[in-house]
């Protein structure tokens, strides 16, 4: 069955220490996957995303991501956190096929940032 | 233009009244979602419209109703809900194809309370 797991409900850290968010997958062929970012009480935000290629993909706001297939992992990584960071993160899984709709997000991962 | 409108941004409603949701984008897009989400959750997938026809409903209680007037409006139309019907609802669009083009761009979402 396909699903995603984010093992870390919350994460705490301290502005400006790195941030590693874990993320991993269970999907019948290569999957597209993406990592989204939710204020409190907004929509979803795309960081970034692995379609192919190099596995290691820049996003926005200083976010990357390494996509590793033997491993089944997809980890969001920061090397240096800002207050404004603290929302919640969803990685999530896509279907690479046309008219192949269905995202599988993972439960998300609330992150706390610490003055 | 890269967005997804949503109105209203919050609303209240009786178990007896209706109302409706409204999403809008400009992107070109011709599929269009519709998705519930409950607090500290991930979004569900209600309804998915590709090319203005409904493609995919989960298994949405009849008192949801979506509508896909044209490529760029779609809207969710409520009927007698129920308190546990209070939830964030939102509206994403993608291309309808595979591959790098079927990220989905999220709206704000509404928050929806039913007393």
């Amino acid at each position: 069955a396909q699903s995603v797991t984010q093992p870390d409900i919350h994460i705490t850290v301290s502005e400006g220490a790195s941030l590693e968010l874990r993320c991993n997958y269970s999907y019948g062929a290569t999957p597209y996957l993406f990592w989204y970012v939710q204020s409190p009480g907004q929509g979803l935000q795309l960081l970034l995303k692995y379609f192919s290629g190099d596995t290691l993909v820049q996003g926005i706001k200083g976010f990357e991501a390494e996509f590793k297939r033997s491993q089944s992992s997809f980890n969001l990584r920061k090397p240096s956190v800002h207050w404004s960071d603290a929302a919640e993160y969803f990685c999530a899984v896509g279907p690479r096929h046309t008219g192949g709709f269905k995202t599988i997000f993972g439960a998300g991962t609330r992150l706390f940032v610490k003055a | 233009d890269t967005e997804v409108t949503q109105t209203p941004k919050h609303l209240v409603m009786g178990m007896t009244n209706k109302k409706s949701l409204k999403c809008e984008q400009h992107m070109g897009h011709r599929a269009m979602y519709w998705y519930k989400q409950k607090a500290k959750k991930p979004p569900e997938l209600m309804f998915v419209y590709s090319y203005e026809k409904l493609s995919i409903n989960e298994s949405v209680p009849s008192r949801f109703s979506p509508e896909c007037p044209n490529s760029s409006l779609l809207n969710l139309h409520l009927h007698a809900l129920q308190p546990e019907d209070s939830a964030l609802y939102l509206c994403a669009s993608s291309h309808p194809t595979g591959g790098s083009h079927n990220e989905q761009f999220f709206g704000p979402g509404t928050r929806l309370t039913v007393l």
